[in-house]
């Protein structure tokens, strides 16, 4: 079993559509957890990081359930520029040591 | 400011050749890894550092060797290339410090390599 799971996808959804991901960790002592976004043939960048409580940036809203070891990504109001490749990545045991899960695919449609 | 940056772009070797990857970066980061990313594989950390002339084993080490002489440089070397070494690879930087970590990277570029 991977240590961080993602549905690879595709997603294909209409622009103005809300989509959600999620990714399971198998490690319970990780620490930290992010979402990073990968366009098609660039590198990795950071997208939000998840804290505890849930965060929220614009159209994008982050969750973290300890206790079922899943981390969620919503986008509401789906834009073109939103498809990509959305990485799931959890900081085991909090070292400088990332894992990254394999991703998923977001296609945004007209 | 550059961030993170790295030489080749792109790189076609035969199987045995050597070649080395340079990653630099100028936002004084303690932290530097090396990640290669294949399909349906996710990225796989090869090798890390933490400081100025230390490096550590990563999930994939085997093949690759590095080094971090001074603190803005990273160099990911491969002895004797194989196919299976075909891939893109990402360095990446971070703060950290055993008081304040954190531990959000920043990546380059990307280098594709192919091992014919």
């Amino acid at each position: 079993r991977k240590e961080v799971e993602q549905d690879p996808g595709p997603f294909n959804v209409p622009e103005g559509a809300t989509v959600a991901f999620n990714c399971t960790y198998s490690n319970s002592a990780s620490q930290s957890f992010f979402w990073y976004r990968q366009d098609c043939r660039k590198e990795p960048k950071l997208l939000m990081s998840v804290y505890s409580s849930g965060n929220e940036d614009g159209r994008f809203t982050a969750q973290l359930n300890r206790a079922s070891q899943y981390i969620s990504l919503l986008i509401r109001d789906s834009k073109l520029s939103d498809s990509a490749t959305y990485l799931c990545v959890v900081n085991r045991n909090n070292t400088g040591k990332l894992i990254f899960g394999q991703g998923t695919t977001l296609q945004v449609k007209p | 400011n550059a961030g993170v940056t790295q030489t080749p772009k792109f790189r076609v070797l035969k199987t045995g050749q050597s070649m080395t990857l340079l990653c630099a970066q100028d936002m004084n980061h303690e932290y530097m890894y090396w990640y290669r990313q294949d399909p349906g594989m996710g990225l796989r950390l090869i090798h890390y550092s933490v400081g100025e002339g230390t490096t550590a084993k990563g999930e994939v080490p085997d093949g690759y060797n590095v080094s971090r002489l001074k603190k803005q440089n990273f160099l990911l070397g491969l002895e004797s290339a194989a196919p299976s070494q075909t891939s893109v690879y990402f360095c990446a930087s971070s703060y950290g410090s055993a008081l304040a970590a954190t531990y959000e990277q920043y990546f380059g570029p990307g280098t594709r390599l192919t091992v014919t």
